[in-house]
């Protein structure tokens, strides 16, 4: 089936530096890309959603200058999180959308990346 | 605007019980509905997904869930309880349109006595 490889699993930083998550669609190109962001023992949140070749869409609330995303590619999105801070630490996943080809409507999942900003 | 919810936070059952987490939801829209399971420290897994087509949804690892439009349910069901079924369960609604957005409910965490 289709598989979305996110990287890296888990990050350790210092507060003020920047980090940065791939998400690849192996096999298939994700149109649409979601990212999540989620806390302990809660839901999901989505951040933003990235098409391929334009600007993201940010949900309410959401620093677009702190978490910049990048959708260059038909494979590959990216979330940076610049100058990160401790309250930045947590789950993030991203998601290909619901158009590809591979498994419609699926919305594969990456594996996550655990943040901690030390 | 759609909404999921999902009531209570922990199911308990025994290895070999019926599983039953319940999802009710709100959508004005026909909706697309979702059972996804989640690890810790991993990212969702695909149980099952309703898409207009029949209404009882059999999925992965002996999940179903059964889309009732009359109750805006779609609760999540398996006859024995495993151990590794063990988890996070998060049941989502989306539109039909492109590109649609999945809202997620709070989720509930499963866990399976011996």
């Amino acid at each position: 089936g289709a598989v979305v490889s996110q990287h890296p699993s888990r990050v350790i930083c210092k507060s003020g530096t920047s980090v940065k998550i791939e998400c690849r669609s192996l096999d298939f190109q994700a149109t649409t890309m979601f990212w999540y962001r989620q806390f302990p023992k809660q839901s999901l949140m989505l951040m933003a959603t990235s098409n391929e070749g334009s600007k993201a869409t940010y949900e309410q609330g959401v620093e677009k200058d702190k978490f910049l995303i990048n959708h260059a590619s038909l494979t590959l999105s990216t979330l940076t999180v610049t100058s990160a801070h401790p309250e930045d630490s947590s789950f993030y996943i991203c998601s290909a959308g619901p158009n590809h080809q591979a498994d419609s409507y699926g919305y594969t999942f990456g594996s996550g990346t655990r943040l901690t900003v030390v | 605007a759609q909404s999921v919810t999902q009531l209570g936070s922990h199911v308990s059952v025994s290895e070999g019980a019926l599983v039953l987490l319940r999802c009710n939801y709100s959508s004005s829209v026909p909706p697309y509905l979702f059972w996804y399971v989640q690890y810790p420290n991993q990212g969702l897994q695909l149980l099952l997904k309703y898409t207009s087509a029949a209404t009882l949804v059999k999925g992965i690892n002996g999940f179903e869930a059964e889309f009732k439009k009359s109750e805006t349910s779609f609760h999540l069901t398996k006859p024995s309880a495993h151990m590794s079924d063990a988890a996070e369960y998060f049941c989502a609604v989306s539109s039909t349109g492109a590109n649609s957005k999945l809202t997620f409910g709070k989720g509930i965490t499963l866990s399976v006595r011996p």
